[in-house]
């Protein structure tokens, strides 16, 4: 069965600080990979997906994923912060033979001034 | 604009009445999905559904109930059975295999 951890609940930077959210995921082949964020009271946005191809994918609101296979990660990444980030965040993990994802716990992300 | 459109945005429910979610997608999608999400849990899959006339259980689809007469709706019914009901619960739908899926704004449920 799939799995996801995300091993931090709350993380807090400051603006303009650099963030890194850590996704490992449990799978026993080569997965689909999703990061989405989520704004108090509101539905799931999608950040970036990993398919294939290029390790290194590149998402909307500047943010970016590096899938490390050795590793089992999915790590989003962002270099300067802005306030309007602060929100949860939830790595997903989908089987490629079907497309229910699982979900992490989520990290939420607050923003310092 | 196409999406998909939960309502309503806040229920409240009484104990031992069943109450339903609307979800409804103008995405032309096939595959409609139900999550429940509560505080530091994520998400969990309650029902999905691949096609009209079909759907199948998730994690945790004791206590509820799901319809597919539509391509475009995929109604939630949370019974009496289901404990512990206050939730987040948000509906997605994706094309079809290997794809992102894509989510309403949620309804939050509440027993009173």
């Amino acid at each position: 069965a799939q799995s996801v951890t995300q091993p931090d609940i709350h993380i807090t930077v400051s603006e303009g600080a650099s963030l890194e959210l850590r996704c490992n995921y449990s799978y026993g082949a080569t997965p689909y990979l999703f990061w989405y964020v989520q704004s108090p009271g509101q539905g799931l946005q999608l950040l970036l997906k990993y398919f294939s191809g290029d390790t290194l994918v590149q998402g909307i609101k500047g943010f970016e994923a590096e899938f490390k296979r050795s590793q089992s990660s999915f790590n989003l990444r962002k270099p300067s912060v802005h306030w309007s980030d602060a929100a949860e965040y939830f790595c997903a993990v989908g089987a490629r033979a079907g497309n229910m994802l699982t979900f992490g716990g989520g990290t939420r992300l607050m923003v310092k001034p | 604009d196409g999406g998909i459109t939960q309502s309503p945005k806040y229920l409240f429910r009484k104990e031992g009445q069943n109450v339903t979610l609307s979800c409804e997608q103008n995405l032309n999608h096939d595959a409609m999905y139900w999550y429940r999400q509560d505080p530091g849990q994520g998400l969990r899959l309650i029902y999905y559904s691949q096609i009209v006339n079909d759907f199948q259980k998730g994690d945790i689809a004791e206590g509820y109930s799901v319809s597919r007469e539509k391509k475009e709706s995929f109604p939630l019914t949370v019974t009496s059975a289901q404990k512990n009901p206050t939730a987040f619960y948000l509906c997605a739908s994706s094309t079809d295999w290997n794809t992102e899926a894509f989510f309403g704004q949620g309804t939050r449920l509440t027993v009173v």
